[in-house]
């Protein structure tokens, strides 16, 4: 079984703040995690995943996430916000055992960038 | 570029009027996937096609149905949509198996208004 903890619905920044969207997770078996990112009515699109390896993960547009076993975390962070950062993020978690594993998804977070 | 398409983009019907949204896609993936999604809510994966193998979520409820004529080409009915059916649906696609298992490719997703 596996689920993900997306802290914060909603999280405002300043244009070239620092980004912070929190995602915990758990889950029986070892872990792929991922972010997604939706622009309204559109589909969700890949920011970066941890499968495994190095556990600092870069991703397109600037953003990072480090996996973090002893926390069972994984957030998103980017140095900087530009306003076409403004989106809604999705954290999401699937098993690292092969074959077919669901993907869960967080309940996402919608970001505001304020200029 | 390899890609998922979903048409129509934005599909209006009546009450109780049969609905068919397509999906198609050119990443020769094994696996294909119908999410439906209402404001402000995760994905909820409806079922999932496994090659040729249906695989419906238990809380699915019997008024969608899919069809998967080939590898490339994927269908959802919903038979008698209801005011409750009004949302985003999101066709994905991922690997079978290896490094790319589960990292799902979504279509920009077809929006049903339902009145």
């Amino acid at each position: 079984a596996q689920s993900v903890t997306q802290l914060g619905s909603h999280v405002s920044v300043s244009e070239g703040a620092l980004v912070l969207l929190r995602c915990n997770y758990s889950s029986s078996v070892p872990p792929y995690l991922f972010w997604y990112v939706q622009y309204p009515n559109q589909g969700l699109q890949l920011l970066l995943k941890y499968t495994t390896g190095a556990t600092l993960v870069k991703g397109i547009n600037g953003f990072e996430a480090e996996f973090k076993k002893s926390e069972t975390s994984f957030h998103l962070t980017k140095p900087s916000a530009h306003m076409s950062d403004a989106a809604e993020y999705f954290c999401a978690v699937t098993g690292n055992s092969g074959g077919y594993q669901k993907v869960t998804f967080g309940t996402g977070t919608k970001l505001q960038v304020i200029p | 570029d390899a890609m998922v398409i979903q048409n129509p983009r934005y599909q209006v019907t009546q009450f109780g009027k049969p609905v068919t949204l397509s999906c198609s896609q050119t990443l020769n993936h094994n696996v294909m996937y119908w999410y439906q999604q209402k404001s402000s809510q995760a994905p909820k994966l409806l079922f999932h096609y496994y090659d040729k193998d249906f695989n419906n979520e238990a809380d699915t409820p019997d008024n969608f149905q899919s069809r998967r004529p080939n590898t490339s080409f994927c269908f959802l009915d919903i038979r008698s949509p209801g005011l409750g059916d009004a949302a985003m649906y999101l066709c994905a696609t991922s690997r079978r198996g290896g490094a790319g298992a589960n990292v799902l490719t979504f279509g920009a997703g077809s929006r049903l208004t339902v009145l």
